[in-house]
């Protein structure tokens, strides 16, 4: 059974940059085609899609966060990443990794979820 | 404001039938499959529909989906108590060349 497990610091400064991993176990990030995938949820808010990276390595992101988002894999370790470039409040929320089958979605695993606060 | 709009609530008794609203525009759901994901209170969302109208294993008939033109709907039939849940559409945008998702129907069974 796959699982996926988000980890990283769950206090970031505000102008800084949140780094946050996904590792992903009971299978090889490398195999099939899947979209590895980051979604938010700012307490007691909607969903919100950050962005993709195919198992090609083509990346896709949202456009209104993209000059400030970079997600990379790393397939030595089975793990992809997000980083968020000159966080503010707004970026508070519940960070979630997740497999996508699809461009649209159709994420069949995810993460529990961690939440990331922005705060001095 | 969401690319896509749901509505904010929805509300059934239990052996009820309710559906679930998703509209959009030709770039989202008029050219692109919809999904639907089920997220629990205090959970990660759960693929519930996906393509717009496939069930995953383990997901009840009881949960159906359909799109027509720039819309979609997700309908649960047999209302329970445990189907009590925010519920989210989404799809891919194709002048946004990226994905949207609703901005979520919360579910309550009285």
């Amino acid at each position: 059974q796959l699982q996926l497990q988000e980890s990283g610091p769950g206090l970031v400064k505000p102008s800084e940059t949140l780094s946050l991993t996904c590792t992903v176990s009971g299978g090889s990030i490398s195999t099939g085609s899947y979209f590895w995938g980051w979604i938010r949820q700012p307490p007691g808010k909607g969903l919100e899609w950050i962005g993709s990276i195919y198992y090609s390595g083509s990346t896709y992101y949202n456009p209104s966060l993209k000059s400030r988002v970079t997600i990379s894999v790393d397939t030595s370790k089975n793990q992809f990443s997000l980083r968020l470039t000159s966080v503010t409040a707004a970026d508070t929320a519940l960070y979630y990794c997740a497999r996508g089958n699809d461009y649209g979605g159709n994420d069949d695993y995810w993460g529990q979820g961690t939440l990331v606060t922005v705060s001095s | 404001q969401s690319v896509l709009t749901q509505p904010p609530s929805a509300s059934g008794t239990p052996g009820q039938r309710v559906t679930i609203s998703c509209s959009g525009s030709s770039s989202n759901i008029g050219s692109n499959y919809v999904y639907w994901y089920q997220q629990l209170p205090g959970t990660a969302p759960k693929l519930l529909i996906y393509r717009n109208n496939q069930r995953p294993s383990g997901v009840p008939d009881r949960f159906s989906g359909s799109k027509s033109g720039t819309s979609a709907s997700l309908a649960i039939s047999g209302l329970r108590s445990e189907d009590e849940a925010d519920y989210y559409c989404a799809a891919w945008d194709d002048s946004l060349s990226g994905r949207v998702f609703g901005g979520g129907a919360k579910l309550t069974v009285l």
